[in-house]
């Protein structure tokens, strides 16, 4: 079965500090790992992605994630929050072989304070 | 940049009666997908449809629901026989063969009295 871990249903930081918003997963096989933003009342914009190749993935809008396989973790990350990047951020698996649906985890909200 | 579109964004029905929500998904894409998500819970997965037919299909994804892809553009999920658990927000999604990710549309938000 694959699921996703998201264990901070909220995260709190200071506009200028670096975050991060967590994420750990379970899959059979290798995953394939996604970050998406969701703003209020709008869809779920793709942020970036792991497939295969160097674990640090570089996304939209200066975010990065790193893919830890022994952990099974891949944390979302920026160096410098922004009051615009106050939003529900969900992490998402699935495996490389098989189905090919999204496992969402349950979302991060994340407020940058000014 | 093209874009995952879907209609109607709000949609408020009685228990019992049928909805057909629309999407159109992006023009070179090949996999579509419904997702929902209730409100303050995680998107789910409902259903995955390639080749003109259902890839794979959740739990969820029982006897009151279908989708069709009636015409090149469009792909659309009706409820039969809508329930008050339905309501949720309803996003289409789609991806080439290639690429992986699966880009969302905004969603129809479904209100069921």
């Amino acid at each position: 079965a694959q699921s996703v871990a998201q264990p901070e249903d909220q995260v709190n930081v200071a506009e200028g500090n670096p975050l991060t918003v967590k994420c750990t997963y379970s899959v059979s096989g290798n995953p394939y790992l996604f970050w998406y933003v969701q703003y209020p009342n709008r869809g779920l914009q793709f942020l970036l992605k792991y497939i295969t190749g160097d674990n640090l993935v570089k996304g939209s809008y200066g975010f990065e994630a790193e893919f830890n396989k022994s952990q099974t973790s891949f944390h979302l990350k920026k160096p410098t929050a922004l009051v615009s990047d106050s939003a529900l951020y969900f992490c998402a698996v699935r495996a490389k072989t098989g189905a090919n649906n999204l496992f969402f985890g349950t979302g991060t909200r994340l407020t940058v304070i000014p | 940049e093209p874009e995952v579109t879907q209609t109607p964004s709000h949609q408020v029905t009685q228990m019992g009666q049928e909805v057909i929500l629309r999407c159109v998904p992006i023009s070179n894409h090949l996999y579509f997908y419904w997702y929902r998500q209730i409100l303050g819970q995680k998107v789910e997965f409902l259903v995955s449809f390639y080749n003109n037919e259902i890839s794979e299909k959740s739990e969820i994804f029982d006897d009151q629901f279908s989708v069709e892809r009636p015409d090149g553009s469009n792909f659309t999920l009706k409820i039969r026989s809508t329930k008050l658990e339905d309501s949720a927000m309803y996003f289409c999604a789609s991806r080439t063969r290639v690429e992986e990710t699966q880009y969302f549309g905004p969603g129809t938000r479904l209100l069921v009295l």
